[in-house]
């Protein structure tokens, strides 16, 4: 099956910074999102990008499909940004989503 | 973006009985749902696939009769966990998507079972 690896596992930034998570993929895909897991569970979708590139305010997006990697770039860091950015990626088999492993982000006020 | 309602949001139950946990989509046809499980400080695992009107698609692993899925309607889909046990113990979350397969994917707010 399709393989998703994220980088890096863990990154703790001070508040303002700017920061890129990576998304690397093993296989072709027809869906690919960005979430962010709070601390109470809850998954809020960052973004829908199979392809191209997406912002929203200051959270940004890029996939390249062709060389199977995502960005997700998070910009003037706030502690409300704190928590688990997962990629996950839909193969071509039945729509189901496979999850990395998440990036674990802390922001220091 | 589209809702998906989960309940419980948290359920404690003893050894041995049985939990059900639904997952809805308030506002869109899903004739496809997906659970998924996330224990401590790992990521999500997909346990299986509800296809309504027909049997679910379980992961490898996973156990069918364990943990049964019905998917009666287009937008309800329900997980019972049978005969519970403490290694059990999880974060349970649904997700659905609307009708067709390239559409984004949207979660419930997940349900924390803990077996005593």
């Amino acid at each position: 099956g399709i393989q998703v690896e994220q980088s890096p596992p863990d990154l703790i930034l001070q508040e303002g910074a700017n920061s890129t998570l990576r998304c690397n993929f093993s296989d072709s895909v027809n869906n690919l999102q960005w979430f962010h897991q709070n601390p109470w569970g809850q998954l809020i979708n960052l973004f829908y990008i199979p392809s191209g590139t997406k912002q929203n305010g200051r959270l940004s997006a890029t996939t390249v499909a062709t060389e199977r990697y995502s960005l997700l770039y998070i910009s003037s860091s706030q502690t409300t940004d704190s928590g688990v950015y997962f990629c996950a990626v839909s193969d071509n088999q039945g729509g189901k989503l496979i999850f990395g492993q998440g990036t674990e982000l802390s922001v220091k006020p | 973006g589209a809702v998906v309602s989960q309940h419980p949001s948290r359920v404690i139950c003893k050894s041995g009985t049985s939990v059900k946990i639904e997952c809805r989509s308030l506002d869109f046809q899903a004739t496809t749902m997906f659970w998924y499980r996330q224990f401590p400080k790992q990521s999500l695992m997909l346990m299986a696939t509800s296809n309504e009107g027909s049997k679910a698609t379980y992961e490898q692993g996973v156990e069918k009769d364990k943990f049964l899925i019905n998917h009666a309607s287009l937008t309800l889909s329900t997980l019972t966990v049978t005969s519970a046990h403490p290694e059990d113990s999880s974060f349970y979350i649904c997700s659905a998507r609307a009708l067709g397969q390239n559409t984004e994917a949207f979660f419930g707010q997940g349900t924390r079972l803990t077996v005593v």
